[in-house]
C-alpha cells in the first residue's frame, strides 16, 4: 500500500551546519511532495513542495531533491540554527489521489546543538 | 485573519462523554480538512469539505465521529462516547481551491481519562 516513511527518526547537528534529512515514498504515482515543520505544541507548518516534474527546488536556506528513480526525497537546511530544531514530515499525495488526503510520514526530529 | 484557530487547545474529558471541536479556517479558503495526530506518529487524514460539501472521509473516521460545516466556514469535529483511543491531536488545516498548500491550526489536544 501507500507509504512515506524517514530513514531516520532524529538527527543532531551542530549549529551552523547542513542539515539533511530523508524520505522514501512507495508509491510511483505520486505526484507532489510537501515538507512540513511542527514545533511542539503547533501544527505542521508547511516549508516548501515540490512536484513529480521536477528535481529540485529551492527555499530560503532550504532545498528539497526529488529522485524518481530510487523514490526519495530529501530536505537539505543550510546553516542549520537553533529555531530549526523541531520534528520534520514529508508528505504526498499521489497522482490522481484524492486532493484532500495527505500522507504524511512518521516524521524526523531535528536537534541543533549550540 | 492571521490563520486557522482552533478551539479548545486542549480538551479533558471522561471516556463515554461527547466532545466537540471547532476550526476556523483563513476567510478566503473553500477546503477544510480535518487530521488526527497521535504521539510520535505524522498526522492522519479523516475528512475534508469543499465549502459546506463533505467530499471524502477515511475509514479511521468511525460512526462516532461526525463533522459538519453548515456554511462553507468554520467546521465542527464532534466525538460522541469517547474512548481512551480516542486520544490525540486533532488538527484543522484549510486550503483555497485547488491549492496544495495547506495551512494548519495548533490542534486541540484530546485526552480521554
Amino acid at each position: 500500500g501507500e507509504s512515506v516513511g524517514l530513514h531516520l527518526p532524529t538527527l543532531s547537528v551542530q549549529e551552523g551546519d547542513n542539515s539533511i534529512i530523508n524520505c522514501a515514498y512507495s508509491n510511483s504515482a505520486s505526484d507532489y511532495f510537501i515538507w512540513y515543520k511542527q514545533e511542539s505544541g503547533k501544527g505542521p507548518q508547511f516549508i516548501i513542495d515540490i512536484r513529480s516534474n521536477m528535481d529540485k527546488r529551492q527555499g530560503q536556506r532550504v532545498t528539497v531533491l526529488l529522485n524518481k528513480t530510487v523514490k526519495h526525497l530529501s530536505l537539505q537546511i543550510a546553516a542549520t540554527q537553533p529555531g530549526d530544531s523541531a520534528v520534520y514530515f514529508c508528505a504526498d499525495i499521489p497522482y490522481g489521489g484524492s486532493q484532500g488526503n495527505l500522507i504524511f510520514g512518521k516524521g524526523t526530529k531535528l536537534s541543533v546543538k549550540p | 485573519d492571521t490563520g486557522v484557530s482552533q478551539d479548545p487547545r486542549h480538551k479533558i474529558t471522561k471516556r463515554g462523554q461527547n466532545v466537540t471541536f471547532r476550526c476556523d479556517p483563513i476567510s478566503e479558503h473553500n477546503r477544510l480538512y480535518w487530521y488526527r495526530q497521535t504521539l510520535g506518529q505524522g498526522p492522519e487524514f479523516l475528512t475534508y469539505f469543499q465549502n459546506e460539501a463533505q467530499l471524502e472521509k477515511s475509514r479511521l473516521l468511525s460512526d462516532r465521529f461526525s463533522a459538519e460545516r453548515p456554511k462553507g466556514s468554520f467546521s465542527t469535529l464532534e466525538i460522541q462516547r469517547t474512548e481512551q483511543g480516542d486520544s490525540a491531536m486533532y488538527l484543522c488545516a484549510s486550503s483555497a481551491w485547488e491549492a496544495y498548500g495547506y495551512t494548519f491550526g495548533s490542534g486541540t489536544r484530546l485526552t480521554v481519562v
